[in-house]
């Protein structure tokens, strides 16, 4: 099984500022079937980006994503009040689906 | 659009079972498979395995195999997740999910299951 492991545990930025939030894979994933999520307290998680870098449908373009093998990059340019919220990625390889421990965004 | 509504929290005693629903509308149910993924208190989320739409078939992580039954309705557009043997590590929010191409596009609101004596 493929473990995804996400840093930081916690990132600590003011409105208006740059966010850089990594995944790094124990064995190479399929640029494909990599993909990031947001979620909000008491709310079900909303897909930002798949395949790597494609944003999914209604994200704004402040959200970016980039890399291959096993480093990956959720990169938002301006934050805005709502996207403080927690980040996971994701993937898919072999039948099988992980998640990483995600990545706390809070205010500073 | 497409959308899931789940069924409401349920508590249950260690060693019940649980079964949750999940409706989907929007799209062509027999189209794509219903996952499920699970969320305990603080961790991280779990995929616990998916049914098709068409035939039915499933697909389970390892970790739940033999505890775990997904099936669907297609009449109804509903699929369900019955966990059963509960214990109190099971405690968490169950979420249904699609997964048409190459990620989690769609999620139900989440069901939470408490498991308490």
């Amino acid at each position: 099984e493929i473990v995804l492991t996400q840093s930081p545990g916690t990132l600590s930025l003011s409105p208006g500022e740059r966010a850089t939030l990594s995944c790094r894979a124990s064995q190479s994933v399929s640029s494909r079937y990599l993909a990031w999520y947001q979620q909000k307290p008491g709310q079900a998680p909303r897909l930002l980006i798949h395949g790597a870098s494609s944003r999914a449908t209604g994200i704004p373009d402040r959200f970016s994503g980039s890399g291959s093998a096993t480093d990956f990059t959720l990169s938002i340019s301006r934050l805005e009040p709502e996207d403080f919220a927690v980040y996971y990625c994701q993937q898919y390889g072999s039948s099988l689906y992980t998640f990483g421990q995600g990545t706390k965004l809070e205010i500073k | 659009q497409v959308q899931f509504v789940q069924s409401g929290a349920e508590v249950k005693r260690p060693g019940a079972s649980v079964k949750v629903s999940c409706k989907a509308s929007g799209y062509t149910f027999s189209n794509y498979a219903i996952h499920w993924v699970r969320q305990a208190p603080g961790q991280r989320l779990e995929w616990m395995g998916w049914v098709s739409g068409d035939r039915g078939n499933t697909k389970y992580s390892e970790k739940f195999q033999g505890r775990v039954t997904m099936t669907r309705d297609t009449s109804a557009t509903t699929a369900y997740m019955e966990l059963s043997s509960l214990r109190s590590e099971d405690t968490a929010v169950y979420y249904c999910a699609r997964f048409p191409a190459d990620a989690f596009d769609m999620w139900g609101q989440g069901t939470m299951v408490t498991v308490s004596s």
